[in-house]
């Protein structure tokens, strides 16, 4: 069964420098996604991709922040100078269609910013 | 804006017991719904969604959701559950107008007793 892949797993990194999360999404998936989740709070949307364009995005989704398909098969998150409070799981998601169909979550990325 | 309400953290049941894990919502236009389950270090996974049509709708691994308009609820429901069902269980939403993204609810932690 086809599903949505992350690497790492687990990103840690030193406060202030740049972190790059990746994601493969479902190959024939049009529109993808990430969320963050801070321990212990809500999954929260941070922005939506599709024909190479972002469509949607979230107020946590600053300057900071940035995505991109480089090719036909990453999906990419950037953080361009992290935060203590970036630490979180990010999850990747895509969907063949717009979110009322199903979106398919990857396993996530645990960031840790000391 | 939408909203969504899990109204308890935590359920704590008896294997082969009924479980219902609460949502309530809260939006000015009609809304998408759904519930998504995550397992311990895994990512999230779909297990029902209301769209339109019958307000009963069934889902995976014998899970069972009411969309409820009158009383903006959308209760997940188990007539027996399983210690497979322990997980962290999301009640989500999103519009029409807005299916880039969805919104989710804090969850609920579902531990299943022997």
């Amino acid at each position: 069964e086809p599903e949505v892949t992350q690497t790492p797993s687990h990103q840690v990194t030193q406060m202030g420098q740049e972190v790059i999360l990746r994601c493969v999404p479902i190959s024939n998936h049009l529109y993808f996604y990430w969320y963050r989740q801070i321990l212990g709070q809500k999954v929260e949307f941070l922005v939506s991709f599709y024909n190479n364009e972002i469509s949607e995005k979230s107020e946590i989704f600053d300057d900071q922040f940035s995505v991109e398909r480089p090719d036909g098969s990453n999906f990419t998150l950037k953080i361009r100078s992290t935060k203590l409070e970036d630490s979180a799981m990010y999850f990747c998601a895509s969907s063949e269609e717009k979110s009322y169909n199903e979106q398919f979550f990857g396993p996530g990325t645990r960031l840790t910013v000391l | 804006a939408q909203s969504v309400t899990q109204l308890d953290s935590q359920v704590p049941v008896f294997e082969e017991a009924p479980v219902e894990l609460r949502c309530n919502y809260s939006s000015s236009v009609s809304v998408y719904l759904f519930w998504y389950v995550q397992y311990p270090n895994q990512g999230l996974q779909l297990l029902l969604k209301y769209l339109s049509g019958s307000t009963l709708v069934k889902g995976i691994n014998g899970f069972e959701a009411e969309f409820n308009k009158s009383q903006t609820s959308f209760h997940l429901r188990k007539p027996s559950v399983h210690i497979s069902d322990t997980a962290e269980y999301f009640c989500a939403v999103t519009t029409y107008s807005s299916a880039s993204k969805i919104i989710f609810g804090s969850g609920t932690r579902l531990s299943i007793r022997p």
